[in-house]
C-alpha cells in the first residue's frame, strides 16, 4: 500500500527546544492530519488540516499543509518533558471517497530531554 | 463516556489458535477501521467497514477476518493463517457523512504468541 515519508525518525532534544519534522508524498492530498501517540496507547488528534497552504495552531503545535498538496509540517515550540511520544502523520487522497481511508507516515519518536 | 473501547488490553494466541479482538463505539460513527502496527512503521490498514453488514479489504488483509453486524461493534479475528500475529492492533472509526471527518483511535490490544 501507499506509504508517507515521515522524518526525521526520531528526535533527542532538550527542554525548551523547539522541533520540526515532516511528511512528504508522491501523491496529492485533500486532508492532513497530525496524530500523537504515546506509549500503549491509540494516537490522538492533534492539528487537522484541509486546504493547500492552510496554518493551523493547537497551543505551542502548529501544522502547515503544503502549497504543492504533496506535504506537511508540523512544529512544537518550547518542548516540554509532556511533549515525548510519537507522531504521525496521514493524508487523505484527493478524490478519494468520504469515508476518510488514511495513509499513515512511519511516525517521529521525540524524546525530550529535561 | 463517549468514545472507543478496545477489549482485552493484552492478549496471548498459541500456536494455530484464532483469537478475536473487540472494539465498540458509542459516537454513532458509521464507519469503523481495523490497523496493525509494527515498531518503526506506521499504521497498516487491515479492513474497514463504512456501513452496517458491509466491509472491504484493507492493505494487509490475509490471515485477518472481520465482521459488522451492529453499527457499535466491529470484531477482528487474527487467524491462524496469520503467520506473524504479534503486533498492536488499533481500532477507529469516524462520521462517513462529513467531508472533514475524522478518524478517532481506541487505547489498542497488543496481541503477543505463546
Amino acid at each position: 500500500g501507499q506509504q508517507l515519508n515521515q522524518s526525521p525518525q526520531s528526535m533527542f532534544i532538550q527542554e525548551g527546544e523547539d522541533v520540526s519534522m515532516n511528511c512528504t508524498s508522491s501523491s496529492i492530498f485533500n486532508t492532513w492530519l497530525w496524530y500523537k501517540q504515546e506509549p500503549g496507547e491509540g494516537p490522538v488528534l492533534l492539528i487537522a488540516l484541509y486546504k493547500a497552504g492552510e496554518l493551523t495552531s493547537n497551543g505551542r503545535l502548529t501544522a502547515q499543509f503544503g502549497i504543492t498538496r504533496k506535504d506537511s509540517f508540523l512544529n512544537i515550540s518550547a518542548s516540554i518533558p509532556s511533549d515525548v511520544g510519537i507522531y504521525f502523520c496521514a493524508g487523505r487522497n484527493a478524490g478519494g471517497t468520504s469515508y476518510g481511508k488514511l495513509t499513515f507516515g512511519q511516525g517521529t519518536i521525540l524524546t525530550v530531554h529535561p | 463516556d463517549g468514545g472507543i473501547t478496545q477489549s482485552p488490553k493484552y492478549l496471548f494466541r498459541k500456536e494455530g489458535q484464532n483469537v478475536t479482538l473487540s472494539c465498540e463505539q458509542n459516537l454513532n460513527h458509521d464507519a469503523m477501521y481495523w490497523y496493525r502496527q509494527d515498531p518503526g512503521q506506521g499504521l497498516r490498514l487491515i479492513y474497514y467497514s463504512q456501513i452496517v453488514n458491509d466491509f472491504q479489504k484493507g492493505d494487509i488483509a490475509e490471515g485477518y477476518s472481520v465482521s459488522r453486524e451492529k453499527k457499535e461493534s466491529f470484531p477482528l479475528t487474527v487467524t491462524s493463517a496469520q503467520k506473524n500475529p504479534t503486533a498492536f492492533y488499533l481500532c477507529a472509526s469516524s462520521d462517513g457523512k462529513l467531508a472533514k471527518n475524522i478518524q478517532y483511535f481506541g487505547a489498542g490490544t497488543r496481541l503477543s504468541v505463546l
